[in-house]
């Protein structure tokens, strides 16, 4: 089946250090993307690639990092310089990165920060 | 900056009957594209409709519509016949038309919480 794998689905970390979200896509799509989600708020675009070997940071991308050294994986390393890293963390993707693509999006990973 | 409004935190809707959920939107853009998610329990963001702007025409999915009044800025989200599975929380997002320079991201409205009353 085609889809979006994130994992692991809830993962706690202890102040200070740095922790890995892992997202695969077998959907052969160019462009993918990290969201935040926080209670009460919408998404908020953390990195996103268009292609492999490139991307771009969003609106929130202080403390946080990325890699795209295959078109299927693009994990997300939370760092310890993110002052507040407890929230739902949500990876999509699509086709080309163009406006008409559609963006579907992964199961979610869960971090907190103890 | 683009933003996206929902002014509607929490509906709730009788099971059969009718619902509309409120978005609204600022840009200077002309041209863009429109989208409301649902995320139920599961966390699972899933697509229920997309606009595009320079179509006059309401997009439709089922028993799913918008009222889109692009001189308002307004993209509203009516679910008609209700059912207990569309309990859930909505997201209206707006998307650029000129994604080389925005990468095509989404940005994304605080949700509407919907409660389906059997």
């Amino acid at each position: 089946d085609g889809g979006i794998t994130q994992s692991p689905k809830y993962l706690f970390r202890k102040e200070g250090q740095n922790v890995t979200l892992s997202c695969e896509q077998n959907l052969n799509h160019d462009a993918m993307y990290w969201y935040r989600q926080d209670p009460g708020q919408g998404l908020r675009l953390i990195y996103y690639s268009q292609i492999v070997n490139d991307f771009q940071k969003g609106d929130i991308a202080e403390g946080y990092s990325v890699s795209r050294e295959k078109k299927e994986s693009f994990p997300l390393t939370v760092t310890s310089a993110q002052k507040n890293p407890t929230a739902f963390y949500l990876c999509a993707s699509s086709i080309q990165g163009t406006s008409t693509d559609t963006q579907y999006f992964g199961p979610g990973t869960r971090l907190t920060v103890l | 900056a683009q933003t996206v409004t929902q002014s509607q935190p929490e509906m709730s809707v009788q099971e059969a009957e009718t619902v509309t959920l409120s978005c609204t939107y600022d840009t200077s853009e002309s041209d863009y594209y429109l989208f409301w998610y649902k995320q139920p329990p599961s966390r699972q963001m899933i697509l229920v409709i997309r606009q595009e702007a320079y179509k006059q025409q309401n997009a439709t999915e089922n028993r799913f519509s918008v009222n889109f009044q692009k001189a308002a800025k307004s993209f509203s989200l009516k679910i008609s016949d209700s059912q207990l599975g569309d309990a859930a929380m909505y997201f209206c997002a707006y998307r650029s038309a000129f994604w080389l320079a925005s990468g095509s991201r989404l940005t994304f409205g605080e949700g509407t919480q919907l409660t389906v009353n059997p």
